[in-house]
């Protein structure tokens, strides 16, 4: 079946630093491909939607200067933590659609980040 | 904009036993798809079952179904024969013409032995 590989699967780093997560579709090919943030006990909130090839589509409220996303391929997407802050601390969700729009999404593994 | 709600936050069932999860939702879309997904301690996201809003019939998954009401807008997810490897956070979730995933806050479901 359909797989998302993301890594790493944590990571701890200090304020002020930035932080590359990546996303990987391992047998197919995505163009689209989401990230999500989840607080403690919470939902899954859509930061962002990363096209193959052009420019991410960041939901409201937020920052597209913090959360850089870069979709370089059709199997890569990377989402980069800029200047992390403690408030950043989260787990970090990627997803991907295998096949066309009704297909159901492939979620990653998850990424939890703890800023220090 | 679309909005998905779990208005139970915690239950808890018997190993064997039977039990429902509620989900309503609010669109103004006539063609989506509602999801249920299972989210274990691992946190891994893994679908559980998909329904098709435009399907009259109810989607089934072994020991999983659902009762999709499109009138009342309301998804219920019922899980038999319940086992120990159900206990997980249980989100429903809404995707329309955006391909956006919409999800509820979620349940925890405790299954007991």
């Amino acid at each position: 079946g359909a797989v998302v590989s993301q890594h790493p699967s944590w990571v701890i780093c200090k304020s002020g630093t930035s932080v590359k997560i990546e996303c990987r579709s391992l047998d197919f090919q995505a163009t689209t491909m989401f990230w999500y943030r989840q607080f403690p006990k919470q939902s899954l909130m859509l930061m962002a939607t990363s096209n193959e090839g052009s420019k991410a589509t960041y939901e409201q409220g937020v920052e597209k200067d913090k959360f850089l996303i870069n979709h370089a391929s059709l199997t890569l997407s990377t989402l980069t933590v800029t200047s992390a802050h403690p408030e950043d601390s989260s787990f970090y969700i990627c997803s991907a659609r295998y096949g066309t729009g009704n297909s159901p999404l492939h979620f990653g593994n998850g990424t939890r980040l703890t800023v220090t | 904009a679309q909005t998905v709600t779990q208005s139970q936050p915690e239950m808890s069932v018997q190993e064997a036993e039977t039990v429902t999860l509620s989900c309503t939702y609010d669109t103004s879309e006539s063609n989506y798809y509602l999801f249920w997904y299972k989210q274990p301690p691992s946190r891994q996201m893994i679908l559980v079952i998909r329904q098709e809003a435009y399907k009259q019939q109810n989607a089934t998954e072994n020991r999983f179904s659902v009762n999709f009401q499109k009138a009342a807008k309301s998804f219920s997810l019922k899980i038999s024969d319940s086992q120990l490897g159900d206990t997980a956070m249980y989100f429903c979730a809404y995707q329309g013409g955006s391909e956006k995933l919409v999800f509820g806050k979620g349940m925890k479901l405790t299954v007991n032995p």
